[in-house]
């Protein structure tokens, strides 16, 4: 079973303080994914990596860093935490590009954050 | 560029109807496309996905026919149960890159 763990699971922050989100994956995945769930707007891609060092930029990095340093490792940066950005936020793995690419992403439990 | 459409935001029907919930999308190429499925405090996970070779994929009693003509790939299932009360994304993928793209998802609330 593909695990993906996130910490921590819950984080109440004040605005202009600096946020750390963690995610850890036992699937050996090249790609690693974090989105963010808001009432209306679905799974929204906030940043990605295709390995180890790498980040992408997805359709909302603004205010947000992402850091890649392992394979297993994924970490997602609020430098100034605002109010706008409490949400609760998912991280993923998945196989990278392929023939016998599944393509499917796995999901970790995610992390609920509060900017007051 | 790629995108998904889910019409409906939310769907509420009764025990034993039948579910259909609708995705339609646009992409350059040819894409996968995917269902998944977040129930209340759960993380999403894959439902179903679309074959290569047009078979139907089925799960849990769902399915869903990926139609190119009309660019769709509706959830559909015969009888509602309760545990079938989440929320249901509709996703494609195309094979010359990494990223899933998600549509806003449809909220499906079965009662008794």
């Amino acid at each position: 079973e593909a695990a993906v763990t996130q910490s921590p699971r819950n984080k109440v922050a004040v605005t202009g303080g600096k946020v750390t989100l963690s995610c850890n994956q036992t699937n050996n995945h090249n790609n690693m994914y974090w989105y963010r769930q808001d009432t209306g707007h679905g799974l929204r891609l906030i940043h990605y990596s295709y390995g180890a060092g790498s980040t992408e930029k997805g359709d909302i990095p603004d205010g947000y860093k992402a850091s890649r340093p392992s394979q297993e490792n994924f970490s997602l940066i609020l430098e100034l935490a605002t109010p706008s950005q409490t949400s609760v936020y998912f991280c993923a793995s998945g196989e990278g590009l392929g023939y016998r690419s599944s393509y499917e992403q796995y999901f970790g439990p995610g992390t609920r954050l509060t900017v007051l | 560029g790629d995108s998904v459409t889910q019409t409906e935001g939310l769907v509420t029907l009764t025990e034993g109807l039948p579910v259909m919930l609708n995705c339609t999308y646009q992409s350059t190429y040819s894409p996968f496309l995917f269902w998944y499925v977040q129930h209340l405090n759960e993380a999403p996970k894959l439902l179903l996905k679309s074959f290569t070779d047009n078979k139907r994929p089925e799960h849990q009693g769902f399915h869903a026919t990926l139609h190119k003509s009309s660019s769709s790939f509706h959830l559909q299932k015969s009888s509602a149960q309760l545990s079938d009360s989440a929320l249901y994304y509709c996703a494609l993928s195309r094979n010359s890159n990494n990223r899933i793209f998600f549509g806003d998802g449809t909220q499906l609330v079965v009662k008794p």
